[in-house]
């Protein structure tokens, strides 16, 4: 069964610092793997995702993630975050159809 | 709007009782997927629809749970006997084919059972 492990539970980072939150997935085959979030009052929504080619992916906002095979790691980075970036950050591993998702990190940025 | 759309948004019942939380997916989409979401926890797999059919419904927790989608389209999620471990925020999300497992939520449905 995949599982996905997310390694921090609540960050609390000041405005232009940078961002850096793990994420470790167990599946060892081929496996399309997703960085979500969701804004208070949100749902759910997709910032990126990795399927194939260059490991790194960059999405919406300035975020990118760095795919690294022999760690089974997907980790999700920002060189500058904003106060904007409040929110609750979810990465997911899918394997034949189904997602799994991690726990979430809690972000937090104090203007 | 063009999104997937869950009713109700909320839902407050008493133990025991049939709950049913319904979901619209986006239009064209043809797999269909259900979560569960408890506090300080990520989603939770219970059962994905490829069509009208369900793909994988490994994740219902126990045969309270049943969730159908006789057309295809809108998905029905049912509980029944309700009990206060229920409790938690029902999430549905549709995807354009199972192919790249790219997710697409609603709000989601917040049940409390009493």
């Amino acid at each position: 069964a995949q599982s996905v492990s997310q390694h921090n539970h609540h960050v609390i980072l000041s405005e232009a610092a940078s961002l850096e939150l793990g994420c470790n997935y167990s599946y060892g085959g081929t496996v399309n793997l997703f960085w979500y979030v969701q804004y208070p009052g949100q749902h759910l929504q997709l910032l990126l995702k990795y399927f194939s080619g260059d490991p790194l992916v960059k999405g919406i906002k300035g975020f990118e993630a760095e795919f690294i095979k022999s760690k089974f790691s997907f980790n999700l980075r920002k060189p500058s975050v904003q106060w904007s970036d409040t929110a609750e950050y979810f990465c997911a591993s899918n394997y034949a159809g189904k997602s799994t998702f991690g726990d979430g990190t809690t972000l937090t940025v104090k203007p | 709007g063009a999104g997937v759309s869950q009713t109700p948004s909320n839902k407050v019942t008493e133990k025991g009782k049939y709950v049913e939380l319904r979901c619209d997916p986006i239009s064209g989409h043809t797999a269909l997927y259900w979560y569960r979401q408890s506090l300080g926890q990520g989603p939770e797999f219970l059962i994905y629809f490829q069509g009208t059919g369900a793909a994988d419904d490994s994740g219902l927790p126990n045969d309270r749970f049943f969730a159908v989608r006789p057309e295809g389209s809108v998905s029905t999620l049912k509980i029944q006997r309700t009990e206060r471990g229920d409790s938690a925020v029902y999430l549905c999300a549709s995807s354009s084919g199972t192919d790249t497992g790219e997710l697409f939520f609603g709000e989601g449905s917040r049940l409390t059972v009493l």
